[in-house]
This record gives structure tokens, C-alpha cells and sequence, in this order.
């Protein structure tokens, strides 16, 4: 099967800019997750769906953060203005059913200037 | 908050012989465990998992042990290969909440 597809995979911006993340999860995954993964650290979770609904966005930045699965299938995560010590990989993942059998896609680097 | 956490943040050992990363968990509640190897440049790869009614469970050539006891958690490594070079992390489910919450990592290098 296919797997989590994330583009861009890198993107350089300078800070107060914005910018957006693109997520296509395995087909058929009902729960689709966005993480924040900082360099040395854990990926750590930013949003949660449970196919077009949020289940879990406490840990979202929501002054600045935002994402959208209008459709229930792929994702965008936008992030308005951008801060310095927003640089990180966000990771985007899938499953099947809430909480097992996670895949991960390959990320998309965030460099902010 | 209650996190996972890792003993070690870098593991060296010798190639062919076998490795253990280690991992603490402090939430009682979670009831499904995962390890995950992260590759330079690459997300997360699944590398094995575990739920709370096992303490042991072996792959190819891994081995996750889960002790409820003290909460801990571990990956070994058999005949430890130059491809096993990477990050690894442990991850818990929190019943319930239904989210992985991630440790901070262990570096696995491999000396020739």
C-alpha cells in the first residue's frame, strides 16, 4: 500500500511569513495526526482527526496554528505568522482505527529566518 | 504532565552484539506501547508494539518487554547490523485519550 505522502518536504521561510503543509494519508485511515517534532526531541502531538472531525487539538498553537481535513482524506496544516521557534520536521501519520497501527510520513522541515 | 522518557539518550555497542534501549513511562493508564526507529531525514518507522495484557513480545530479531510493575519499558536489539544505526523512540497510548505521547529518543550507533 502507499504511504502517508507530506509535501513540501522542506521549506525555508523568514519569520511573521506564512506557510502551509500538505498531507495525504494511507487510504481507507480514518484518523489522520499531525506532530511537531523539535530537533534532539520526541515528535509531539499538535492535532488530531477522526475523519473530517477534531478529536484532539489542545496542544495547538491556535494563535497561529491551523488545520483543516474538509473532506475527511488529506490534510493542510498552516501555521500565520510564523515564529523562529516554529523550525521543526512536522510529521503527519495515519491509522486505521484511533490509537494502533500508526504510519508516519517523511516529514516536512521548517526552517524559519 | 505525565510523559515517556528514555535512561539514555546515546547507545553505542559493537556490531553482531545485541542491544537494549530502555524506556520509563509514568502514565498507569496507557495500555498499548510502540517502538518506533527514526532514520535521519525520515519519519517514524513501526518497529514493534506491545499492549498492557503482555509483558513480552519478539520480532524479527527484536524483542520489546513491558514490566507494569515499575513501569518500564525496553527494545533489544539482536545481532545489532551498521542498518540499525538510527533514533529510537518509545511511545505509550493513553487509554482513553486515545493519542501516542512520544519520549525524548535514544541514538543507537554502532561501532565497527
Amino acid at each position: 500500500e502507499a504511504g502517508v505522502a507530506q509535501s513540501p518536504r522542506y521549506k525555508i521561510i523568514e519569520k511573521r511569513q506564512s506557510v502551509a503543509f500538505w498531507c495525504n494519508p494511507i487510504s481507507g485511515h480514518a484518523t489522520l495526526y499531525w506532530y511537531q517534532q523539535i530537533l534532539g526531541q520526541g515528535p509531539k502531538l499538535l492535532i488530531q482527526f477522526q475523519n473530517n472531525g477534531v478529536v484532539d487539538d489542545s496542544q495547538l498553537p491556535k494563535d497561529r496554528f491551523s488545520a483543516e481535513r474538509l473532506k475527511g482524506v488529506d490534510s493542510t496544516l498552516k501555521i500565520q505568522p510564523a515564529k523562529l521557534e516554529d523550525s521543526a520536521v512536522y510529521l503527519c501519520a495515519s491509522s486505521l482505527e484511533t490509537g494502533n497501527g500508526y504510519t508516519f510520513g517523511s516529514g516536512t522541515r521548517l526552517t524559519v529566518v | 504532565g505525565e510523559s515517556v522518557g528514555l535512561h539514555l539518550p546515546t547507545l553505542s555497542v559493537q556490531e553482531g552484539d545485541n542491544s537494549i534501549i530502555n524506556c520509563a513511562y509514568s502514565n498507569s493508564a496507557s495500555d498499548y506501547f510502540i517502538w518506533y526507529k527514526q532514520e535521519s531525514g525520515k519519519g517514524p518507522q513501526f518497529i514493534i508494539d506491545i499492549r498492557s495484557n503482555m509483558d513480552k513480545r519478539q520480532g524479527q530479531r527484536v524483542t520489546v518487554l513491558l514490566n507494569k510493575t515499575v513501569k518500564h519499558l525496553s527494545l533489544q536489539i539482536a545481532a545489532t547490523q551498521p542498518g540499525d544505526s538510527a533514533v529510537y523512540f518509545c511511545a505509550e497510548n493513553f487509554q482513553g485519550a486515545q493519542k501516542l505521547v512520544f519520549g525524548q529518543g535514544t541514538r543507537l550507533t554502532i561501532n565497527p
